[in-house]
């Protein structure tokens, strides 16, 4: 099975600010990779699939990149309604898997 | 608009049995495969369980093999989980998901839409 980590595990960070949150795949899953973003108590909203295919509705300030191992999710000015944890999914091959999350906090 | 509700959560000893239903609406339920995805307390997301729109295919992580059954009635719109010989590593909110068009083991499968969760507790 594939193994997913991320980095940082948190993130504390100021309105306006640019935020990375880096992705890594155990073994290639070429660009299979989709983020989710989950608020305290909420359900995931999936945010991006493929990598950097943006869902529909998500602001443009989201965006992705990556293939292969290593894969980024970028915030380029962080809005208060984007605090919240983050998860990676890798969906090149079954079982799918997710990375342990990244908490996005307010400095 | 896509919904899924899932019932059925509670407390429950171990070694015991529960029933998970999930009722979709919005969307042809029966063109889509569907899974359920847990989240222990303060913990990250894991997947559980997959079953494809016909109900051919059904796939399992090694943690609930043999243990958990999942089904659906495309008639009804539901999708279930039998979950036998609970475990305290089972406590969990446990949320119904919807894939994208494509098959689970298609590459670019993602959970495209989410119910609100059912939280199991097992416990003694």
């Amino acid at each position: 099975d594939i193994q997913m980590t991320q980095s940082p595990s948190s993130l504390s960070a100021s309105v306006g600010d640019r935020v990375t949150i880096t992705c890594r795949a155990s073994q290639s899953i070429r660009i299979y990779l989709n983020w989710y973003q989950q608020k305290s108590g909420k359900a995931p909203k999936l945010l991006m699939h493929a990598a950097s295919s943006l869902q529909n509705g998500v602001p443009s300030r989201f965006s992705g990149s990556g293939s292969g191992t290593d894969f980024t999710l970028t915030i380029s000015s962080l809005q208060p309604e984007d605090f919240a944890t983050y998860y990676c999914q890798q969906s090149n091959s079954a079982p799918p898997s997710f990375g342990q999350g990244t908490k996005l906090e307010i400095k | 608009e896509v919904q899924l509700v899932e019932s059925g959560g509670g407390l429950v000893q171990p070694g015991g049995s529960l029933r998970l239903s999930c009722a979709a609406s919005g969307f042809s339920f029966s063109s889509y495969g569907m899974s359920w995805v847990r989240q222990a307390p303060g913990k990250g997301l894991e997947w559980v369980s997959y079953i494809s729109s016909g109900i051919s295919t059904i796939y399992y992580a090694d943690s609930v093999k043999g243990r958990f059954t999942i089904s659906r009635d495309n008639a009804k719109n539901s999708l279930y989980l039998e979950m036998n010989s609970l475990r305290d590593e089972d406590t969990a909110v446990y949320y119904c998901a919807t894939g994208s068009p494509a098959a689970m083991t298609q590459p670019g499968y993602y959970f495209g839409s989410w119910g609100q969760g059912t939280l199991v507790t097992v416990s003694s």
